[in-house]
């Protein structure tokens, strides 16, 4: 069984610049799980979506960040405007339902200059 | 305060031989689950194994085992016959509430490397 794909596996933008990330979980998850991973830290939770409904995105900065997860089946998370802080690595995650065991993907490794 | 302390910033490990990584936890909540996952240098979340708080024996997946002390709130790993591949960076976590919680809440981490 394939696992949570994410795609880029690494990012390299310059500071006020767009960027998206792509998430498919793994087949048949309902819940999906964007995570923010900073450097020498344990990842935090940034969105959390039932289906395609954001059922918590209390940690999400919506002045720049933004998500998505048509047909509730992949998701998109984007920056836009990207700032210098931003840089660090984001982890998609799904569960069959939101109290069972999370199941990660390799993330994306964002660098802003 | 912090939910998840993991107080060994780095430790290292004779390959074949056993490592403890420690892992102690706050919550007030009586229903939690615990979990370690494993981030190899290639970045991915690998979930190892799972502690319910109600589980009255400590959970086991091949060489990894979780020496759970309720009284105590910690929660460490052993991981016995250490290999060259556990190098890598080890996360514990917490899921407060059983019925209706999803979020895990991390430590920072315990980098284990181990030494042919």
């Amino acid at each position: 069984e394939a696992g949570v794909v994410q795609s880029p596996r690494y990012k390299i933008i310059e500071k006020k610049q767009p960027v998206a990330f792509w998430c498919n979980p793994i087949s048949g998850h309902n819940t999906l799980y964007w995570y923010l991973q900073n450097l020498g830290q344990g990842p935090e939770l940034l969105i959390r979506y039932e289906n395609e409904e954001a059922v918590d995105d209390s940690q999400l900065p919506k002045d720049r960040f933004s998500a998505e997860r048509l047909k509730g089946v992949d998701s998109t998370l984007k920056i836009q405007p990207a700032e210098l802080g931003d840089s660090a690595v984001y982890l998609c995650a799904s569960s069959l339902v939101n109290t069972d065991t999370q199941y990660f993907g390799p993330g994306t490794r964002l660098t802003v200059l | 305060a912090q939910k998840i302390t993991q107080t060994q910033p780095g430790m290292f490990v004779q390959e074949k031989e056993a490592v403890t990584l420690d892992c102690t936890y706050d919550t007030s909540d009586p229903s939690y689950g615990l979990f370690w996952y494993k981030q190899p240098s290639s970045g991915e979340m690998i979930f190892l194994i799972y502690q319910g708080s109600y589980d009255q024996q400590n959970a086991t997946e091949g060489r990894y085992s979780l020496n759970f002390q309720k009284a105590r709130k910690s929660a460490n790993l052993v991981i016995s016959a250490s290999q060259l591949g556990d190098s890598a960076m080890y996360f514990c976590a917490m899921r407060e509430g059983m019925d209706s919680s999803y979020k895990l809440i991390f430590g920072s981490g315990t980098r284990l490397l181990v030494r042919p």
